[in-house]
């Protein structure tokens, strides 16, 4: 298994700029998840997904985030206008439906200018 | 709404000593997950080690093991015998199975080993 595959893995974008951040889960996942990290507040959950589903999304930060999952092996986080202030790493991460183990990817560092 | 803490934003030891990382949380559920991930500077999050609330035997892997003590919402991580690649931030997480079944995280901890 390839794990928990995210692209890409480095983003410079200058402010206004839209970017798409995507995530393929490990096949069997029902859950999906967007974490935001940075220095001043860590590790915060964005939005899940259960069974291709929103089900959580009030950490999103505002209206220019937004994500989709419109299958169980793909999803997007789109920001737009991107600002300097979205610069962090994100993660993907998905969730085995029988034994509750959560697989990350190996983020995106996004860097807005 | 659950939350964790992580009382100790850095701690240090010398290679070969032991070392345990704290961690509380506060959850109204009464079966949950309790994992602890390691970041280390390529970012990476690796399981370290996960225990199961219903469960009252600690769990163990290897060099790694839990103190898990359910009544007082209490964590932590020992590393026993450390060594240099153990140097990494630390996150204690709390997964629900009921309700909102999302993993939150404490705050980290920056374990540094030194030779």
């Amino acid at each position: 298994d390839a794990g928990v595959i995210q692209s890409p893995r480095h983003e410079v974008t200058e402010m206004g700029q839209e970017v798409t951040l995507r995530c393929k889960p490990i096949s069997g996942h029902n859950s999906l998840f967007w974490y935001r990290q940075t220095m001043m507040r860590g590790l915060e959950l964005l939005i899940y997904f259960n069974n291709n589903v929103p089900i959580d999304d009030s950490g999103m930060p505002e209206d220019r985030f937004s994500a989709k999952m419109p299958n169980a092996s793909f999803s997007t986080l789109k920001i737009q206008p991107s600002e300097p202030r979205d610069s962090a790493v994100y993660f993907c991460a998905s969730r085995d439906p029988f034994n509750y183990g959560y697989t990350f990817g190996s983020g995106t560092r996004l860097t807005v200018v | 709404a659950q939350t964790v803490t992580q009382s100790q934003p850095e701690m240090s030891v010398q290679e070969a000593e032991t070392v345990t990382l704290s961690c509380t949380y506060d959850t109204s559920e009464n079966n949950y997950y309790l994992f602890w991930y390691k970041q280390p500077p390529s970012r990476q999050m690796i399981l370290v080690i996960r225990q199961e609330a219903y469960k009252q035997q600690n769990a163990t892997e290897n060099r790694f093991s839990v103190n898990f003590q359910k009544a007082a919402k209490s964590f932590s991580l020992k590393i026993s015998d450390s060594q240099l690649g153990d140097t990494a931030m630390y996150f204690c997480a709390f997964g629900g199975i009921q309700g909102a079944q999302k993993l939150v995280f404490g705050q980290g901890t920056r374990l540094t080993i030194n030779p």
